[in-house]
This record gives structure tokens, sequence and C-alpha cells, in this order.
């Protein structure tokens, strides 16, 4: 599995677009790039999945360079109940049998 | 609500005790997947069965086992537990038994040893 890195933490004000960057350098032909959202004490929960390009849906956009050496997850407009633990994953399917990193903790300020 | 339940939300035991964790998946669900989440470790893939049957075996003791039912419910099943093991562990379950469709999570139970 592709090793991936992610900002540890990361504050935001509500109603600004955040972009949370994940490098995975090693990342191979077939491996999807996936981010979850994680609240305190809940279950993780996908949020998008893409494989090159741009992918867009109801909650995010994610941005893929031709290199799929990074990938960049946007949060438009966030607000405080954005406020969650999101998690890059790199590998084929959806990661359910994956490692989640520690994840970055975006902490959204009124 | 993901639709996956997990019971009980919280279980207290003592240090040596053997627990039993239970997941209902989503109706429709064939795989079901169990994760432990600690502090100093992360989400941890713990197995995975489809249909009844092991598919996938990640980071898992061999104190701990788990099982899928005809009815597909599973149950993890945690033995001679230990003050490490308390954690919150987490089932998931999804369609297919590949991984190229979405995994739900449960809210997860809640373990402490103590």
């Amino acid at each position: 599995l592709a090793k991936t890195t992610q900002p540890i933490s990361m504050d935001s004000y509500e109603g600004q677009e955040v972009n949370i960057t994940c490098s995975h350098n090693n990342i191979a032909t077939n491996d999807y790039i996936t981010w979850y959202q994680q609240f305190p004490s809940q279950g993780p929960r996908f949020i998008i999945q893409g494989y090159k390009t741009k992918v867009t849906n109801e909650v995010a956009s994610l941005f893929i360079p031709a290199d799929r050496k990074s990938s960049t997850l946007s949060l438009p407009r966030v607000s405080l109940s954005d406020t969650a633990v999101y998690y890059c994953l790199v590998g084929e399917g959806y990661g359910q049998n994956f490692v989640f990193g520690p994840g970055t903790r975006l902490s959204v300020l009124p | 609500d993901s639709g996956v339940t997990q019971t009980p939300k919280h279980l207290i035991t003592a240090t040596g005790q053997r627990v039993t964790l239970r997941c209902s998946p989503r109706s429709g669900d064939l795989s079901v997947y169990w994760y432990q989440q600690s502090l100093d470790q992360g989400l941890q893939f713990l197995i995975q069965y489809y249909n009844g049957e092991e598919r996938a075996k990640g980071n898992i003791l061999e104190r701990f086992s788990a099982q899928q039912f005809p009815d597909l419910h599973s149950e993890l099943n945690l033995s001679s537990l230990e003050l490490g093991d308390s954690a919150l562990y987490f089932c998931a379950s999804s369609v297919g038994g590949n991984r190229d469709t979405e995994a739900f999570f449960g809210q997860g139970t809640r373990l402490t040893v103590v």
C-alpha cells in the first residue's frame, strides 16, 4: 500500500474554502485515492474517491495532478460541523482493509 | 445513520475476561469488516467476512476471533483481555466482497478494560 503524508492539523474559519493536500509518491497504477471523514466517537464516513484529474460531489472536490503523486481535498465554504479528522487513503478499492494514518484534524472556528 | 448497528455501545470489563461485540450490517450488504481504533495506533483493519466466509485478515491478534452468521450479522470475540485492548471497535459493511464498493461504518463499541 502506498504511504501517505498529510498535515496533522489545520485551522479554518466558517465560510472559507479548505484544501487538504495528501502526498503519495509511491502510488501504484491500480490505486485509487479515497478520503474519509471522522467525527469524535463515530465511524469514518466516505467523502470522495478519484483516480485522476478532478472529481466533484455534493460535499467536496478532489484534485489529482497528472503524476498522481499528490491529491487535494477541497471543502467549499466550511461550517463548524466540518470540524473532524480527514483521512487520505491510497490503494485498490475503498480502503476497507487499510490502516488509516493519523489523518488531518480540521478545526473550523467561528 | 449508516444503517450498520453495533452493540453494545459501551463495555467495561476486567483483564483476563472475554467479551463479544456484535454487528448487524446494512440490509443487502454481504461483507463485514472489523476495525480497532486506539489513541496510539489509529484505525486498524482487523478482519473481513464475506457471505459467511473469511475474506481478508489484517492485524488481528490470535486472542481475537470473528465470525459471520447465515443471517449476515457478525461477532467479534476478544479473549484474555489486556489493558491495551481498550479501544473503539468499529464494524463496517459493504455490498461486495471485493474492495470496489463503498463501506459504511457503524457507531462503534467502546471497550474499556480495567
